[in-house]
């Protein structure tokens, strides 16, 4: 049972804006812990897309971004492209007995 | 280059015991927390634990406590998984991941997975 909650899907045709939400509670995001968010193609491991609620690693295109407020975070991919279809988890820290890394329910993005 | 390399598919039966395997390379593989994913099919992402392999200190999720080992072997800078007793509901990818930099909680560089499959 995960802790930080989103969307089971979001869809968007090509070139638009969508968002995914990452909601959670006074144990984790509202506490102060940052918001992590990693991409999982279809059969391969996740990767890490933005780290420290906004931060993009190298390699990772500016269409992605993050934001966190309060006890909820959100990624937004802007320019939707046909790749950009896949899975995406939340992931934070929990200081309840759920116990440390928590990871969201995960969203598919489907590129209509 | 960082890289983790898992061990490859396993097929077990119930009741037998598994080790799964990640290697680390390009990096100081004593001086990062390397944690443990399972994915269960169609499923999410679900923490399971976390090594330290410098002096193996290690942490579980609650609900995993008891029901895996986490070690590692700094000599060959390796971390494993394993399981004494599998059951059917272990059936899952699980995936290792090298957590960032000292006081940093995300997982930074991730294994290819290894499938696990348990069925009689």
């Amino acid at each position: 049972q995960s802790v930080l909650t989103q969307p089971p899907s979001v869809s968007g045709a090509p070139g638009q804006r969508v968002t995914i939400s990452c909601t959670g509670s006074s144990s984790n995001i509202g506490a102060g812990y940052d918001v992590h968010w990693y991409q999982q193609l279809p059969g391969t491991a996740p990767k890490l897309l933005i780290y420290v609620n906004s931060n993009r690693p190298s390699g990772v295109p500016d269409r992605f971004s993050g934001s966190k407020s309060g006890t909820s975070a959100s990624l937004a991919i802007s320019g939707l492209q046909a790749e950009d279809e896949a899975d995406y988890y939340c992931q934070s820290y929990d200081s309840s007995l759920s116990g440390f890394y928590v990871f969201g329910t995960g969203t598919k993005v489907t590129v209509l | 280059e960082v890289q983790l390399v898992q061990s490859g598919a396993e097929v077990k039966k119930p009741g037998e015991s598994l080790k799964i395997s990640c290697k680390g390379s390009g990096y100081s593989f004593t001086s990062y927390w390397i944690g443990w994913v399972r994915q269960m099919p169609g499923k999410g992402l679900e923490w399971m634990g976390i090594i330290y392999p410098g002096d193996s200190d290690t942490r579980y999720r609650p609900s995993f406590q008891g029901q895996v080992t986490i070690s590692a072997d700094k000599s060959i800078s390796t971390a494993y998984l394993q399981w004494s007793s599998l059951k059917a509901s272990d059936t899952a990818m699980y995936y290792c991941a090298r957590r960032g930099r000292a006081g940093d909680d995300y997982f930074d560089y991730w294994g290819q997975g290894t499938l696990v499959t348990v069925s009689s």
